[in-house]
């Protein structure tokens, strides 16, 4: 199963965007990359996914690398409602979901 | 339209004993995937149902299982409890196909937080 590295936490201000990065050096050609958040108390909630060029909808944009072995997620303005843990994912044809321990996003007012 | 429900949101069993818990999915999705959410390990996935089968499975013991029944609705069962099965039991459903697609997208249910004793 191919992994993310992410990295454990990140802070951001209100308003700011916030580019959270993530590492799949071991992507496969099929590897779907999503990102889902998870709030306190909740289930992961989707964000946004991609395969090869870059994404955007309402939440946020995702950027893909080239070699398709890193992304970032970009949150254009922070807001407090934003502060979760962010898991960046690789989801292949099989129906898994392999998570990784996620960036905790802490947005400061 | 109604999202992804589970049932019951929190229990509380002692160790030994069994616990069946339920997801209903979003109307039309026929995949429901199950994971087991602890601070120490995270989120893990359990199993995937299909169409009333099973199509993938996570490294667990055999005392955990799980079954879909023929409107999409799944239960999964854990039988002789540990104290070590306290978690946050989640189930997301997707409209995946019958061949699956990474693309497809998964909705989570708010969990069911089981405590052992």
């Amino acid at each position: 199963d191919a992994k993310t590295t992410q990295p454990n936490s990140m802070e951001s201000n209100e308003e700011e965007p916030v580019h959270l990065p993530c590492n799949h050096s071991t992507i496969s050609g099929t590897d779907y990359i999503h990102w889902y958040r998870q709030l306190p108390s909740q289930g992961p909630e989707y964000v946004i996914h991609g395969l090869t060029s870059n994404v955007n909808n309402r939440m946020a944009s995702l950027a893909i690398a080239e070699d398709r072995k890193s992304s970032t997620l970009i949150l254009h303005r922070a807001t407090l409602r934003d502060a979760a843990v962010y898991y960046c994912i690789l989801r292949d044809n099989t129906g898994k979901l392999i998570f990784g321990q996620g960036t905790t996003l802490q947005v400061k007012p | 339209k109604a999202g992804v429900t589970q049932t019951p949101r929190y229990l509380i069993k002692t160790r030994g004993q069994q616990v069946t818990l339920s997801c209903s999915p979003i109307s039309g999705h026929r995949s429901v995937s199950w994971y087991q959410q602890t601070p120490g390990q995270g989120l893990q996935f359990l199993f995937e149902y299909f169409s009333e089968t099973q199509r993938n499975k996570g490294n667990f013991p055999g005392r955990f299982s799980g079954r879909q029944f023929s409107n999409s609705r799944s239960e999964m069962n854990v039988s002789t409890l540990e104290l070590g099965d306290s978690a946050l039991y989640l189930c997301a459903s997707s409209l995946a196909g019958q061949g699956g697609s990474g693309a497809n997208v998964l909705t989570f249910g708010a969990g069911s937080r089981l405590t052992v004793l």
